[in-house]
């Protein structure tokens, strides 16, 4: 079956812009999550949503920072006012649940602040 | 602080070698989960192996094993005989309250 889809695979912003990147995850996957790598690090969670609970906000780093999802379907990452710093690979998972199952990532986009 | 620690930032190694790479961890939980991933250069996480903390059996998975301590809270990943195509960067992840935390990844190549 289809995988994690992401789009758009790239995006250049100017500083001080507004962005919305997407995610599709798996059909059926219950949790998805919202990760951020920059270049040469490790990825630094931002945020997860598991069916109709809250979601767990607690990596964003700011309040430029904000995620929605649809019920068990497509999430939106909206970066509002971009900053240089924001400069990196966005990874969206979906997993089949919380504690202990596999998550399945998707391509990333490629965020660049000018 | 929950963390963890990929000590080993990058390896070269020659191919058929077998390669060890290691990973000591922090948690607050008593039960969790260890996870490695693979991150090849074309960028696209790829899930490896998980081990839950309350199953400390060592197993071997094709080319791959793995070595749980839960007393030194190591969770160390090895590759026999390594090809060409395992070159990639190779992340550490336990799986602590709900979410993975990450590692800065080791870089693993393996020449011809």
């Amino acid at each position: 079956g289809a995988g994690v889809s992401q789009s758009p695979s790239n995006k250049v912003t100017e500083k001080g812009k507004d962005v919305e990147l997407r995610c599709d995850p798996i059909s059926g996957h219950t949790a998805l999550y919202w990760y951020r790598q920059r270049l040469g690090q490790g990825l630094e969670f931002l945020i997860y949503f598991q069916g109709n609970s809250a979601p767990d906000k607690s990596g964003l780093p700011s309040d430029r920072f904000s995620a929605e999802r649809t019920g068990e379907s497509v999430s939106t990452l909206t970066i509002q006012r971009t900053q240089q710093e924001d400069s990196a690979v966005y990874l969206c998972a979906s997993s089949s649940g919380l504690a202990g199952y596999e998550q399945y990532f998707g391509p990333g986009t490629r965020l660049t602040v000018t | 602080a929950q963390k963890v620690t990929q000590a080993q930032t990058e390896i070269s190694v020659v191919e058929k070698e077998d390669v060890t790479l290691d990973c000591v961890y922090e948690t607050r939980d008593t039960t969790y989960y260890l996870f490695w991933y693979k991150q090849p250069p074309s960028g696209e996480l790829v899930f490896l192996i998980r081990r839950n903390s309350f199953d400390e059996q060592n197993e071997i998975s094709g080319r791959y094993s793995w070595n749980f301590q839960k007393s030194t809270s190591s969770f160390n990943f090895t590759i026999t005989a390594s090809q060409v195509v395992d070159s990639a960067v190779y992340f550490c992840a336990p799986h602590n309250t709900d979410k993975l935390i990450f590692g800065t990844g080791t870089r693993l190549q393996v020449f011809p």
